[in-house]
């Protein structure tokens, strides 16, 4: 079965740092999303993307947070200056259509910011 | 903001027995309910979903029922299994991109 693949698995930064995380999706998808769970919190919402451009972002994802779509197959997550906050499991999602019916999640990046 | 709520934390059930987790929401505006699956170490793995125009959907041993005027949705597993015992998150929409989702209810289904 096609999956979604994120690396790295685990990534350790120091506060103010930037941070790339990065997701290949399923290759004939065409929405892509990024989720985070703090540690004993619910998986919130980040970012939706679609056709080259954002179409739906949450407060969270502020100015520090930025995603690219750099070619055909990779889907980026960049913080540019890490908090100790931004500390949580990073989940890359992808469907074939809008209405978030069969969400494929990768398996997550854990960041930890010390 | 807990638009979604899953109360119970966690749920004990011994193999061959139903499992039923409960989710509340409070936003009446949600079209879209699903629930998701998550092993240890793994990313969340869609399972059932709902839509608002129904109040069941039913796919193998998986069973999700929507009560709309209590705002309320429950997922029913018969019978369960051991490999059943993972985190269960519920989750809705109401704009199309954007999923909100429950705390998650840990399951665990003994022998």
């Amino acid at each position: 079965e096609p999956e979604v693949t994120q690396t790295p698995s685990h990534q350790v930064t120091q506060m103010g740092q930037e941070v790339i995380l990065r997701c290949v999706p399923i290759s004939n998808h065409l929405y892509f999303y990024w989720y985070r769970q703090i540690l004993g919190q619910k998986v919130e919402f980040l970012v939706s993307f679609y056709n080259n451009e954002i179409s739906e972002k949450s407060e969270i994802f502020d100015d520090q947070f930025s995603v690219e779509r750099p070619d055909g197959s990779n889907f980026t997550l960049k913080i540019r200056s890490t908090k100790l906050e931004d500390s949580a499991m990073y989940f890359c999602a992808s469907s074939g259509g809008r209405n978030n019916e069969k969400l494929f999640f990768g398996s997550g990046t854990q960041l930890s910011v010390l | 903001d807990q638009q979604v709520k899953q109360n119970s934390p966690s749920l004990s059930v011994q193999e061959g027995r139903i499992s039923i987790l409960n989710c509340d929401y409070t936003n009446s505006m949600f079209d879209y309910f699903l629930w998701y699956k998550k092993y240890p170490a793994e990313g969340p793995t869609f399972l059932i979903s709902i839509s608002s125009i129904k109040d069941k959907n039913e796919d193998g041993r998986f069973t999700v029922f929507l009560n709309k005027s209590a705002k309320h949705l429950s997922l029913h597993i018969v019978p369960s299994q051991p490999g059943d015992s993972a985190v269960y998150f519920c989750a809705a929409s109401a704009i199309p991109d954007k999923l909100i989702f429950g705390t998650g209810t840990r399951l665990q289904v003994f022998p």
